[in-house]
């Protein structure tokens, strides 16, 4: 049961355009979304988050868009960069309570920045 | 200000053997967390410790794995015996705590191999 999808395994974007990458959730109880970035051999590191609470987000190139009635948020980069090339995870957290706040990812999209 | 600390980081056993990985979390990090990630899935969370405690281990096989972090410290997580099944990353992630809506960071991960 999947409750967080990246229906996209891999992307391709060429340098200087805009990247968009999706993420659908089941749950509603989620309130809190993360994505993470994660080049190979390393561990995921977190790139931007938004709360339930917003709709939009944006930290220089990134910006992370979040639409609750359809239960989807994008992540858009612009421009895109060659160290832009990685897979990147998207996250849910659930609504507080009980102190228990661990990640639900999802499987991740590759993307591939073209020079 | 350094990084997750875990080790090893790769490790080949044979089935039926045990197992353990290490983990040093962020110096003031409460909150500790281990992932397995399989190939091509997302990170899937195992276990989350506030301090010294067990916050949720609902995900966590107890059959065959154990974790502890004596000290609300350094964390160790175990599998006895290993399946196949269990070959995956694991990684290690610590967060501040009780400022909930932060991002955890992660270590590079103990790549695990199965034979």
């Amino acid at each position: 049961d999947q409750q967080v999808k990246q229906n996209s395994p891999s992307l391709s974007v060429q340098e200087g355009r805009i990247s968009i990458l999706n993420c659908d959730y089941t749950n509603s109880m989620f309130d809190y979304f993360l994505w993470y970035k994660k080049y190979p051999a390393e561990g995921p590191t977190f790139l931007i988050s938004i709360s339930s609470i917003k709709d939009k987000n944006e930290d220089g190139r990134f910006t992370v868009f979040l639409n609750k009635s359809a239960k989807h948020l994008s992540l858009h980069i612009v421009p895109s960069q060659p160290g832009d090339s990685a897979v990147y995870f998207c996250a849910a957290n659930l609504l507080p309570g009980g102190g228990a706040d661990g990640l639900t990812f999802g499987k991740g999209t590759h993307l591939i920045i073209q020079p | 200000e350094a990084g997750v600390a875990q080790s090893p980081r790769y490790k080949i056993i044979e089935k039926r053997q045990s197992v353990a990985f290490w983990c040093n979390p962020i110096s003031g990090h409460a909150t500790l967390y281990w992932y397995q990630q399989i190939l091509g899935q997302g990170p899937k969370l195992l276990i989350q410790f506030q301090n010294n405690g067990v916050v949720d281990d609902s995900q966590l096989p107890k059959d065959r794995f154990s974790a502890e972090r004596l000290k609300g410290v350094d964390s160790t997580l175990k599998i006895q015996p290993a399946k196949l099944e269990d070959s995956a990353v694991y990684l290690c992630a610590s967060s501040s705590f009780p400022n909930r809506n932060t991002e955890a960071f992660f270590g590079q991960g103990t790549r695990l191999t199965v034979v």
